[in-house]
């Protein structure tokens, strides 16, 4: 059965600083994996999506890698802005067509 | 505007007492799905479809039933058989099973 952690569960960072957020996952036959950010009581906003085939991809400041083997993905926040302060989800699509998710990691930066 | 579109956006339930939750997509996507967030637990799927008239069971689906009569709308029903509804539910599309999916805003559904 396939399971996803993130690690860490919270961090608290001030302004400006390079981010690192891990999210692992136990069997490596997957199609996809995806980044979300959520808000306090809103939705899920689609950061990034990494197909099984490739390494990473980049949308301004945020940086997704992907090593399928491993069953990891790392996404890299640049010079992170209180705005960044939100629940950061990582979710991996496998063969029955089900996105499975991690619990999330909360950010908080801080001025 | 584009978009998936949950309603209500909160929403108290009595015991006993069906409710329906809906979520409305305009971005012609085939695949729909239907999760469940607790606090301090990750999103848990309860039901999904790939296609009209279609769908089948997530992980949590008792107590829960669906319907998929026309593209656009996936609306889910929380039957009184679901013994602690109270969560937020976050209706998901894509346009296909294995491509990105995009998130609603959330229905709030509490027991009172």
């Amino acid at each position: 059965k396939q399971e996803v952690t993130q690690i860490p569960a919270a961090l608290s960072v001030p302004e400006g600083e390079n981010l690192v957020l891990n999210c692992s996952f136990t069997d490596s036959a997957i199609y996809n994996l995806q980044w979300f950010r959520q808000d306090p009581g809103k939705g899920l906003t689609s950061l990034l999506l990494i197909q099984s085939s490739q390494r990473e991809q980049t949308s301004g400041r945020l940086n997704a890698s992907l090593d399928k083997s491993s069953g990891r993905s790392t996404l890299y926040i640049a010079a992170s802005q209180p705005g960044d302060s939100a629940t950061y989800l990582c979710a991996v699509k496998i063969d029955t067509d089900k996105l499975i998710f991690g619990t999330g990691t909360r950010l908080q930066v801080f001025p | 505007d584009g978009g998936i579109t949950q309603s209500p956006k909160y929403l108290f339930r009595k015991e006993g007492q069906n409710v329906t939750l809906s979520c409305e997509q305009n971005l012609n996507h085939d695949a729909m799905y239907w999760y469940r967030q607790d606090p301090g637990q990750g999103l848990r799927l309860i039901y999904y479809s790939q296609i009209v008239n279609d769908f089948q069971k997530g992980d949590i689906a008792e107590g829960y039933s669906v319907s998929r009569e026309k593209k656009e709308s996936f609306p889910l029903t929380v039957t009184s058989a679901q013994k602690n509804p109270t969560a937020f539910y976050l209706c998901a599309s894509s346009p296909t099973e294995r491509t990105e999916a995009f998130f609603g805003q959330g229905t709030r559904l509490t027991v009172v």
